[in-house]
């Protein structure tokens, strides 16, 4: 069974602030991970994927398989940060897009 | 490009009745997953259709069924409905099967009484 576990439900920072979002998952295969934001009154939207290794908007995120974890993390936050994260993972390769969810953390980034 | 769409945005119905709901999908996408999401279970995945056949499908009961139409349309339908079955519904659609970005809906949020 996979599964993901974003330990806090909720993460607090001031403006200029580290920020880094915990994402654990459990997979015995190898997995495709994702974070998905939704900002305020918008839709659930792909910020980043493992494969991609791309930073958006500030934000990496680094697949470590020897500690199963997938974390966020951006240097310095800002005000528009303030969003619920979820992270994801799908693993089945070439069989599908079916997304297991983390639950979630809400980020406020205080001014 | 306009998103994924999907109607209608609010339903309350009461125990026992059906509901259909209906997704349409980003012009060119084939594959589109339908989510149930809720303050004590979060983001459950239902089941994802790529050119009209159901690929995968989550841990829900028969009650919970969907159908894919040759223009990429989908539809859920929930059967005898239950007070918990109230939640937001979200669909979203992806280019291909490859594990690929998935682009969401603003959902619909379902009401049973």
């Amino acid at each position: 069974a996979q599964r993901v576990t974003q330990p806090e439900k909720l993460l607090s920072v001031f403006k200029g602030a580290p920020v880094e979002l915990k994402c654990n998952y459990s997979y015995s295969g190898s997995p495709e991970l994702f974070w998905y934001v939704q900002y305020s009154r918008q839709r659930l939207q792909l910020l980043l994927r493992h494969i991609s290794r791309e930073s958006i908007k500030g934000f990496t995120a680094d697949l470590n398989k020897g500690e199963t974890s997938f974390h966020l993390k951006k240097p310095f936050a800002q005000e528009e940060d303030s969003a619920m994260y979820y992270c994801a993972l799908s693993g089945l390769r070439n069989a599908g897009n079916m997304l297991t969810f983390g639950g979630g953390t809400r980020l406020m980034v205080k001014p | 490009k306009a998103g994924v769409t999907q109607t209608p945005r609010y339903l309350i119905k009461t125990r026992g009745q059906q509901v259909t709901l209906s997704c349409s999908p980003i012009s060119g996408h084939r594959s589109v997953s339908w989510y149930q999401q809720t303050p004590g279970q979060g983001l459950q995945f239902l089941f994802e259709y790529f050119s009209e056949t159901q690929r995968n499908k989550g841990n829900f009961p028969g009650r919970f069924s969907g159908r894919q139409f040759s223009n990429s349309r989908s539809e859920m339908n929930v059967s005898t409905l239950e007070l918990g079955d109230s939640a937001l519904y979200l669909c979203a659609s992806s280019f291909t099967v490859m594990n690929t970005e998935a682009f969401f809906g603003q959902g619909t949020r379902l009401t049973v009484v």
